[in-house]
């Protein structure tokens, strides 16, 4: 079964701090997004990668940044958060072509901005 | 872009009952749809993927139906049990993946 696992499961952050999330993938495979989760909101694209090396914005970039160093790595930094930045993020991996692929999903982290 | 719409956003059943859950969409050229469940404090996890050349999809304990000349995308749980409470989620692709804003589903004894 495909592993994504995403650090921290839990981070509490200050106003104006910078926090960085991490997420890694063991399944070799080459698109990793990441989401937010708000009530009444569902899941919102922040950034996605199609591999090493890429970055693109997804529809909501602002105040954020990523970075994919690598196949199996891709983060999610918030240079300087902001309490509307509080939500729960995931971290996911595709297995297929972009339009047409199942998401494995990583348990997600519940980030505080204070 | 693609525009879901969930509905509704909390249901209630009682054992036994089905549970139907109900995503509408604008792109006329969405060719991909999927279901994901999430249980409480868990991730999502794929329930169904669907092609829209299929009109009818079962699953174990549920069927997805999609209809194309109305863009809208249904999750029907028959017979529910308490295992079935989560969080649903529908998803579909013109050219990326799309979410709904999901579906609290509680199952009551």
């Amino acid at each position: 079964e495909a592993a994504v696992t995403q650090s921290p499961r839990n981070k509490v952050a200050v106003t104006g701090g910078k926090v960085t999330l991490s997420c890694n993938q063991t399944n070799n495979h080459n698109n990793m997004y990441w989401y937010r989760q708000d009530t009444g909101h569902g899941l919102r694209l922040i950034h996605y990668s199609y591999g090493a090396g890429s970055t693109e914005k997804g529809d909501i970039p602002d105040g954020y940044k990523a970075s994919r160093p690598s196949q199996e790595n891709f983060s999610l930094i918030l240079e300087l958060a902001t309490p509307s930045q509080t939500s729960v993020y995931f971290c996911a991996s595709g297995d297929a072509g972009f339009s047409n692929e199942r998401l494995f999903f990583g348990h997600g982290t519940k980030l505080s901005v204070l | 872009g693609e525009q879901v719409e969930q509905r509704p956003p909390h249901l209630s059943v009682r054992e036994g009952d089905s549970a139907v859950i109900t995503c509408t969409y604008t792109d006329p050229n969405s060719y991909y749809f999927f279901w994901y469940k999430q249980e409480p404090g868990a991730s999502l996890q794929l329930l169904m993927k669907v092609f829209s050349s299929t009109e009818i999809n079962e699953g174990q304990g549920f069927t997805v139906l999609l209809n194309k000349k109305d863009k809208r995308l249904s999750l029907n749980l028959t017979a529910a049990h308490p295992g079935d409470s989560a969080a649903y989620f529908c998803a579909v692709s013109p050219n990326r993946i799309f979410f709904g804003d999901g579906t609290q589903l509680v199952v009551k004894p």
